[in-house]
């Protein structure tokens, strides 16, 4: 299977625990994206690598919240202290760099509860 | 800013019934449109889409049209299948200026259909 595949599925973590969440994306994406998803609603956008820059961040993402992309592939999403509003999906996905803006391919979520 | 609103769910169908689910937005400039689904267990995927007024996105026997003078992308199947049970995110992405990589969702309709 050569789909976005993200790691692990689901974390359960304690208040003030880190947590990170790894994402292979599809190769040869240079786009790679994650969003936050909570129950009853839709993805929310994150942050946006294209390639090994992170060319935008939401607000939604706090100081809490660390993204990398070291060499350009695989991404990673660390949360500092968590706390139980983090708890989530989440998503990440990527696209080529050619091709329509809004195409994306996402990989099945990492689920978060922080108790 | 930039939103999506959903016809609110669950929808509950029998086999070969209609579907519609609504979808309005609220964007500047001219964004592109489109439907993702989420079968159970599955990450998102792409459904269909449209880039401009007037352009008609089909996929799997599903269809939703872009009419920019009521800033609509209704979805439609003719004949749904137990298959078809799943969530389905309506979005946008802007088409001009920056940020057009980015993703808005709508919440979601949980279609469920019987057999």
């Amino acid at each position: 299977d050569t789909g976005v595949s993200q790691d692990p599925r689901h974390k359960i973590t304690k208040r003030g625990q880190n947590v990170t969440f790894r994402c292979d994306p599809i190769s040869e994406h240079n786009r790679l994206y994650w969003y936050r998803q909570t129950l009853g609603q839709g993805p929310e956008f994150l942050t946006y690598f294209q390639n090994e820059a992170q060319l935008e961040k939401s607000r939604l993402l706090s100081d809490r919240f660390s993204a990398e992309r070291p060499k350009g592939s695989f991404s990673t999403l660390e949360i500092q202290r968590t706390e139980q509003g983090d708890s989530a999906m989440y998503l990440c996905a990527s696209s080529p760099l050619w091709g329509l803006t809004g195409e994306l391919f996402f990989g099945e979520g990492s689920r978060l509860t922080v108790l | 800013g930039n939103s999506v609103t959903q016809m609110e769910g669950p929808v509950t169908l029998s086999e070969e019934a209609f579907l519609t689910i609504n979808c309005t937005y609220t964007a500047t400039g001219y964004p592109s449109l489109f439907w993702y689904v989420q079968y159970p267990g599955e990450g998102l995927q792409l459904l269909l889409k449209a880039t401009k007024a007037d352009d008609k996105g089909s996929n799997k026997g599903f269809e939703a049209t872009y009419r920019k003078e009521t800033t609509s992308f209704h979805l439609e199947k003719g004949s749904v299948q137990v298959s078809d049970s799943a969530v389905y995110f309506c979005a946008l992405s802007k088409n001009s200026g920056g940020s057009n990589y980015k993703l808005t969702f709508g919440k979601g309709t949980l279609l469920t259909v019987n057999p």
